[in-house]
C-alpha cells in the first residue's frame, strides 16, 4: 500500500497550458515537500509546507497543503518545456518514529513545445 | 560548498560480489539519509544518521545491506552478495533535520549482471 498517492502518474500537455498534480494520503504529515527530478539525477527540493491550508508560490508554481495536512497539490501556470520532469511529493509522518521522508511514486510531466 | 557528492556514479557488478558506495554530505548538515529508487518508483527510505549515530536501520532491505558514518562526516553503504534485484539508483541526502528540505546527491546507479 502506497502511503502517498500521486495523480496523475503521467501527464503530457502542450506548452502554455495549465496543470495540477495531486498528492493524497490517509496519514497526517507534520510537513510535506515537493521535489523535481530529472533522469539520472537526484531530486531537487522545490518547496516545504508545514501549516494546514498553507499556500506557497514559486514563480509559475503554486503549492497548497490541505487543511488537515493529509494532501497537497502543485499547480503550474503556462507550462514550459523546461518544466518537464518527475515531480515527487514527500512527507514526514506525524509521530511516525523514523525520521525519513516518505515519497510518492511521482508524476511524470512532459511539456511539448 | 559543492553539495552532496556520491561516488561512484555508476557501478556494474557481477551477482554475488560486494559493493560499497560513498556519500559526502554538505558539511554543515548533521543528518544523512540513504534511499533506493527503482524504475518508475519514488525513492524508498533505507536508513539515516544523525552525526555518527545510525538512528533508523529497520528499513534496510535485508541483512546484506549495511551503512556506516564513522566520524559523522561521509557515509558508506555496502551491499554484500549482490543480487539482480539490487539493481537500482542509490541516493544519498543530507539535511539540518526537522522540516528542512533534503539536499540529494546525483546518486549511484547499480547494475547487477
Amino acid at each position: 500500500t502506497q502511503l502517498l498517492e500521486q495523480s496523475p502518474q503521467f501527464l503530457s500537455i502542450q506548452e502554455g497550458e495549465n496543470l495540477t498534480v495531486y498528492c493524497n494520503s490517509s496519514s497526517v504529515f507534520s510537513s510535506l515537500q515537493w521535489y523535481r527530478q530529472e533522469p539520472g539525477e537526484g531530486p531537487v527540493l522545490l518547496v516545504t509546507v508545514v501549516t494546514g491550508g498553507e499556500v506557497k508560490k514559486l514563480k509559475r508554481l503554486t503549492f497548497q497543503f490541505g487543511d488537515a495536512r493529509k494532501d497537497s497539490s502543485l499547480h503550474i501556470t503556462a507550462a514550459q518545456p523546461g518544466d518537464t520532469g518527475l515531480y515527487l511529493c514527500a512527507g514526514l509522518i506525524t509521530g511516525g518514529g523514523a525520521d525519513g521522508l516518505t515519497f510518492g511514486k511521482g508524476t511524470h510531466l512532459i511539456i511539448q513545445p | 560548498d559543492t553539495g552532496v557528492s556520491q561516488n561512484p556514479r555508476h557501478k556494474i557488478t557481477k551477482r554475488g560480489q560486494n559493493v560499497t558506495f560513498r556519500c559526502d554530505p554538505i558539511s554543515e548538515h548533521n543528518r544523512l539519509y540513504w534511499y533506493r529508487q527503482t524504475l518508475g518508483q519514488g525513492p524508498e527510505f533505507l536508513t539515516y544518521f544523525q552525526n555518527e549515530a545510525q538512528l533508523e536501520k529497520s528499513r534496510l532491505l535485508s541483512d546484506r545491506f549495511s551503512a556506516e558514518r564513522p566520524k559523522g562526516s561521509f557515509s558508506t553503504l555496502e551491499i554484500q552478495r549482490t543480487e539482480q534485484g539490487d539493481s537500482a539508483m542509490y541516493l544519498c541526502a543530507s539535511s539540518l533535520g526537522g522540516a528542512v528540505g533534503y539536499t540529494f546527491g546525483s546518486g549511484t546507479r547499480l547494475t547487477v549482471v
